[in-house]
């Protein structure tokens, strides 16, 4: 069965600095979708970013980028310029080919002013 | 485009009724629907994988005469959670895949916070 493991339960950073969450899932799929999700306090899920497996390149959403290492298993988000905004839950997901997806327990990071 | 509607957003009853919670795709088709479940502070939890017409498929440890899941048509599936105790407090979010191939990114409902007194 997979698994996500985000290993940071809350983490800091000041305002307009760069910060990385951390995720590494567990598969023995091939193919696969890894997703970060950023859930503020309405509770709404956002999708924030996704990664193909089969693609080496790692995906890019303004701000927002990954670290994709497939051997490694590790897909972390990197936050640049945060913003005030951008405080929230943010959960590691592994899609797998049966559509499920599988969340990772969360990172609840915090922007000081 | 691809907006999934949750209905209601927060629903409070008293121990023992029923409960019914809506999800709609309002702008595309969905064949599949899923249903988490998230207590405080915790992470969503797949509950069942909701199918147009044909029976839900549930994870294992989901109480499927509890948590009745029907998908009538190609953009509602409904969630009826039967006998409500307060332990069923929780909060429930819909997703819905848009498309059909798996490829397609799964939106996500607002989610309906379920309290029971």
């Amino acid at each position: 069965a997979q698994t996500v493991t985000q290993s940071q339960p809350e983490m800091s950073v000041q305002e307009a600095e760069t910060v990385t969450l951390s995720c590494t899932y567990d598969t023995s799929e091939s193919d696969y979708y890894l997703f970060w999700y950023k859930q503020p306090p309405s509770r709404q899920m956002i999708l924030v970013i996704r990664q193909e497996a089969y693609k080496q390149q790692n995906a890019t959403e303004n701000r927002f980028s990954v670290n994709f290492q497939k051997a490694a298993k590790s897909f972390s988000l990197k936050i640049s310029d945060s913003q005030l905004g951008d405080a929230a839950m943010y959960f590691c997901a592994y899609r797998s080919g049966d559509d499920k997806i599988i969340f990772g327990k969360g990172t609840r990071l915090h922007i000081l002013p | 485009g691809a907006v999934v509607s949750q209905h209601p957003s927060w629903v409070i009853c008293k121990s023992g009724t029923s409960v019914k919670i809506e999800c709609r795709s309002l702008d595309f088709q969905a064949t599949t629907m899923f249903w988490y479940r998230q207590f405080p502070k915790q992470s969503l939890m797949l509950m069942a994988t909701s199918n147009e017409g044909s029976k839900a498929t549930y994870e294992q440890g989901v109480e499927k005469d509890k948590f009745l899941i029907n998908h009538a048509s190609l953009t509602l599936s409904t969630l009826t959670v039967t006998s409500a105790h307060p332990e069923d407090s929780s909060f429930y979010i819909c997703s819905a895949r848009s498309g059909t191939g798996w490829s397609q990114p799964q939106h996500f409902g607002d989610g309906t916070r379920l309290s029971i007194l």
